[in-house]
């Protein structure tokens, strides 16, 4: 049962163009998300989160939309630089509970300059 | 990832031997979490646990799967007699909290079963 879904296994964008990664999830108890990005052989770099009593949140380049209704989340990121090809996780929590996060199965982004 | 410290990041065991992954999580937090990415696959929660106690072992296969976090010291995860099938990588994360506090991870253990 994959509660959270990545169905896009790659991305690519150009250098200073807009990339958007999408994000959608089962679970309606889920009321805490997070972006990770992911290099090779390290570990997930935590990147923006949002809770579910919002609807947008921003930092710097990075920005994240909750649509509760629809359960999807989306992570833009303007502009694009080549140093942001990674794999990038969503993941979602059930806060006040265990607070284990519920990993997708990831998109690999790939920047071209 | 600085800060939540993993150890060793690379371990090799024959198949029936025991691996023992360390996590030192970043100052100031007191909640762990452990992780498991099998290859072609997402992090799966394994454990979650605070000073001296598990709060959530859901995740945690019931055979050969321990997990601690003493008073004192890492958190330690510990899988009993492997097999081929324990081969992954081993993530250990941390928060200063509970409730929406993002988690923050170590860089992880890859596991080898000879």
């Amino acid at each position: 049962d994959q509660q959270v879904k990545q169905n896009s296994p790659s991305l690519s964008v150009q250098e200073g163009r807009i990339s958007i990664l999408n994000c959608d999830y089962t679970n309606s108890m889920f009321d805490y998300f997070l972006w990770y990005k992911k290099y090779p052989a390290e570990g997930p770099t935590f990147l923006i989160s949002i809770s579910s009593i919002k609807d947008k949140n921003e930092d710097g380049r990075f920005t994240v939309f909750l649509n509760k209704s629809a359960k999807h989340l989306s992570l833009h990121i303007v502009p694009s630089q080549p140093g942001d090809s990674a794999v990038y996780f969503c993941a979602a929590s059930v806060t006040g509970a265990t607070n284990k996060l519920i990993f997708g199965t990831g998109t690999l982004l790939a920047v071209q300059p | 990832n600085a800060g939540v410290m993993q150890n060793p990041r690379h371990l090799v065991r024959r198949r029936g031997q025991e691996a023992r992954l360390r996590c030192s999580p970043m100052k100031g937090h007191s909640h762990v979490y452990w992780y498991r990415q099998l290859p072609e696959e997402g992090l799966k929660f394994m454990v979650y646990l605070q000073k001296e106690n598990i709060i959530d072992e859901s995740g945690m296969p019931k055979e050969r799967f321990s997990a601690e976090f003493p008073k004192e010291g890492p958190s330690i995860l510990r899988i009993q007699q492997v097999v081929r099938g324990d081969s992954a990588a081993y993530f250990c994360a941390s928060s200063p909290a509970a409730g929406d506090q993002p988690q923050h991870f170590g860089d992880g253990t890859r596991l080898s079963i000879l």
